[in-house]
């Protein structure tokens, strides 16, 4: 099993400018989530899909952050514009059935370490 | 709300010595409880979990912790450290059906 698959690995990029990561969950897993790793504020859960669909985007930090999944082996996170403060590590996790992680474990991908200059 | 606090950032042990990493919980129902560990520039590995049963865990890599209902903890421990051991351990509880909240993590050492 190839775990879960996340691009690009690392990226830089100007403020202002348009961030597309992108993760590609565990075959059959049906649960999806993204999370950003800070070192003010820890690791945060983003969003979280299940079967698809976003079932809690409360983490989500404000309108220039936005997820799609559009099918079951895809997602992106997306910032526009992006901002100095956005840089982090994000991470992408997946678990199979309906997200009750007390009986599925997370799997996570290795990240994106994102710089915004 | 339920949280974890990890105490200690920083965990410097010998190699061949015991490892004790402390987790205390904060929760109004049964928690359940995680520990996580993270190897430089790579992504979380679950170490262990704690749902209901037996309050004693054991995980992967010789590691195990131990839920204490009264003391409110989840501390993780090795009895003999190993140089591949070096990371940063993270503990979780779980807060609904699926948001893991985490602690601030710790990062261990082993020194030769």
């Amino acid at each position: 099993d190839a775990g879960v698959i996340q691009s690009p690995r690392h990226e830089v990029t100007e403020m202002g400018q348009e961030v597309t990561l992108r993760c590609k969950p565990i075959s059959g897993h049906n649960s999806l989530f993204w999370y950003r790793q800070t070192m003010m504020r820890g690791l945060e859960l983003l969003i979280y899909f299940n079967n698809n669909v976003p079932i809690d985007d409360s983490g989500m930090p404000e309108d220039r952050f936005s997820a799609k999944m559009p099918n079951a082996s895809f997602s992106t996170l997306k910032i526009q514009p992006s901002e100095p403060r956005d840089s982090a590590v994000y991470f992408c996790a997946s678990s199979l059935g309906q997200g009750a992680s007390y009986q599925e474990t997370q799997y996570f991908g290795p990240g994106t370490r994102l710089l915004v200059l | 709300a339920q949280s974890v606090t990890q105490l200690g950032s920083h965990v410097s042990v010998s190699e061949g010595a015991l490892v004790l990493l402390r987790c205390n919980y904060s929760s109004s129902v049964p928690p359940y409880l995680f520990w996580y560990v993270q190897y430089p520039n790579q992504g979380l590995q679950l170490l262990l979990k704690y749902t209901t049963g037996a309050t004693l865990v054991k995980g992967i890599n010789g590691f195990e912790a131990e839920f204490k209902k009264s003391e409110t903890s989840f501390h993780l421990t090795k009895p003999s450290a190993h140089m591949s051991d070096a990371a940063e351990y993270f503990c979780a509880v779980l807060t609904n059906d699926y948001k893991l909240s985490f602690g601030a993590g710790t990062t261990v050492t082993v020194r030769a």
